[in-house]
């Protein structure tokens, strides 16, 4: 079964960037989506189709997606963006959603 | 509004069955093929099953396939999730969630907690 692989965490100051990298085999040629999760609260997602971003997320967070690696990006971290972020793909070799194992980013 | 609320969940014996529910509203129920997934106390999210708009695709996660069954009524802008043989390790948040396309789930429900202890 297809697996996606993220850092267990991540720490940023607050105004610097933290880079969430997701990685799987040949991840490039699937489209990569991206949720963000607070505690106690459902996902929302923030990123989809390697980099587009829904109505109402932030100019900074943005992602890409190449090779073995896909990478969400936000820029000039807050305190708010304080959550855990999971990548997500649909694996058409076994119709299954692939969600990978997560990442705790850290505001220091 | 696009709205889905969750509702089912509760405690319940290894071996017992549980039915969720998943009401949607603020959309065109019938046009989107739906999903459930869960999360485990902890840990990290597992998507569980997915369903076409028609109900003509139907997709299971392994660790479920042959002992959960998703489903949904049109009419009643409903989905569900009848979960039989329940384990310890099924114990989780269930949430339904919207598929707008391509796998992109769009909105989510708040989720609902199931609990598979003796």
């Amino acid at each position: 079964s297809y697996v996606l692989t993220q850092p267990p965490s991540v720490s940023v100051a607050p105004g610097q960037t933290a880079r969430i990298t997701c990685g799987g085999n040949n991840i490039g040629s699937k489209s990569v989506h991206w949720y963000q999760q607070k505690p106690g609260q459902a996902p929302v997602l923030v990123v989809y189709d390697d980099s587009d971003r829904p109505s109402g997320i932030p100019e900074r967070f943005s992602g890409s997606n190449s090779g073995n690696t896909a990478t969400l990006t936000i820029s000039r971290v807050e305190a708010g963006d304080e959550a855990d972020y999971y990548c997500q793909v649909w694996d058409s070799s076994s119709d299954h959603y692939v969600f990978g194992t997560g990442t705790k980013v850290t505001v220091l | 509004e696009v709205q889905l609320v969750e509702s089912g969940g509760g405690l319940v014996k290894p071996g017992g069955s549980l039915r969720l529910s998943c009401a949607a509203s603020g959309f065109t129920f019938s046009s989107y093929s739906m999903n459930w997934v869960r999360q485990a106390p902890g840990k990290g999210l597992e998507w569980v099953s997915s369903i076409s708009s028609s109900s003509s695709y139907i997709y299971y996660a392994d660790s479920v396939k042959g002992r959960f069954t998703i489903s949904r009524d049109n009419a009643k802008n409903s989905l569900y999730l009848q979960m039989n043989s329940l384990r310890a390790e099924d114990t989780a948040v269930y949430y339904c969630a919207r598929d707008l396309r391509d796998a992109i789930f769009d909105y989510w429900g708040q989720g609902t907690l199931v609990t598979v202890s003796s």
